[in-house]
């Protein structure tokens, strides 16, 4: 199984809401990543987590959370977003984070912000 | 991690090779480089990689330059579905975990 899932697909959210997007991956990887994509530009890192730990946050803002509850899920907690933080979230996994590791993407999560 | 420089948009006719640039002339010697696509509204997807020697996989080609300051990806007989933006990536894998990418190249393939 070499398969990403995100959920949900689209998320729609005010300023004012908390929500979660969620990442599973079976395929015993130990890095997981999130990524921001905002239209016509390229994917951006976020976080990295190793062996469930954070070990590399890109300064990102604190109204998003990240969790890794396991070696196979990784949240990102939502929460007071901005407009302009419309964009699409991409998470992706690879065998180790270091280590000429192909990175695998899952297929995103079209977030807007209203 | 070596910064790269990709042509932004090119054509290919459909059954030709495609042959994608990619300057890469400041990478130092632990530097890997990477391909990935990323085909409209999808996840980025990794295509392969090399470090000195030219590799070849089910998907495509990549050829180094002996001073290892450009490669070129090759898809050797391009389809309609390979339409995508192609991102070159380097990487030294033993220094962390990011993927940095550029601005890639958008690739049309025409019927």
């Amino acid at each position: 199984d070499t398969e990403v899932t995100q959920t949900p697909k689209h998320l729609v959210m005010g300023m004012t809401n908390k929500k979660s997007l969620k990442c599973e991956q079976h395929m015993g990887h130990r890095a997981m990543y999130w990524y921001k994509q905002k239209a016509k530009k390229p994917p951006e890192l976020m976080f990295v987590y190793s062996y469930e730990k954070l070990s590399i946050n890109e300064s990102v803002p604190s109204r998003f959370s990240p969790e890794c509850p396991n070696s196979s899920l990784l949240n990102l907690h939502l929460h007071a977003l901005q407009p302009e933080d419309s964009a699409l979230y991409l998470c992706a996994t690879a065998g180790q984070s270091i280590g000429s590791y192909e990175q695998y993407f899952g297929p995103g999560t079209r977030l807007t912000v209203t | 991690d070596a910064k790269t420089t990709q042509p932004t948009s090119m054509d290919c006719a459909e059954g030709r090779a495609a042959n994608l640039p990619c300057n890469h002339s400041t990478i130092s010697g632990n530097e890997y480089v990477y391909w990935y696509r990323q085909i409209h509204s999808q996840g980025p997807q990794y295509i392969i990689h090399g470090l000195k020697n030219n590799e070849t996989n089910e998907m495509a080609s990549l050829i180094i330059t002996e001073d290892r300051k450009s490669s070129t990806l090759i898809l050797p007989h391009a389809t309609l579905r390979d339409t995508a933006v192609y991102y070159c990536i380097v990487r030294d894998p033993t220094s962390g975990s990011r993927l940095t990418f550029g601005e890639g190249t958008q690739l049309t393939v025409n019927p």
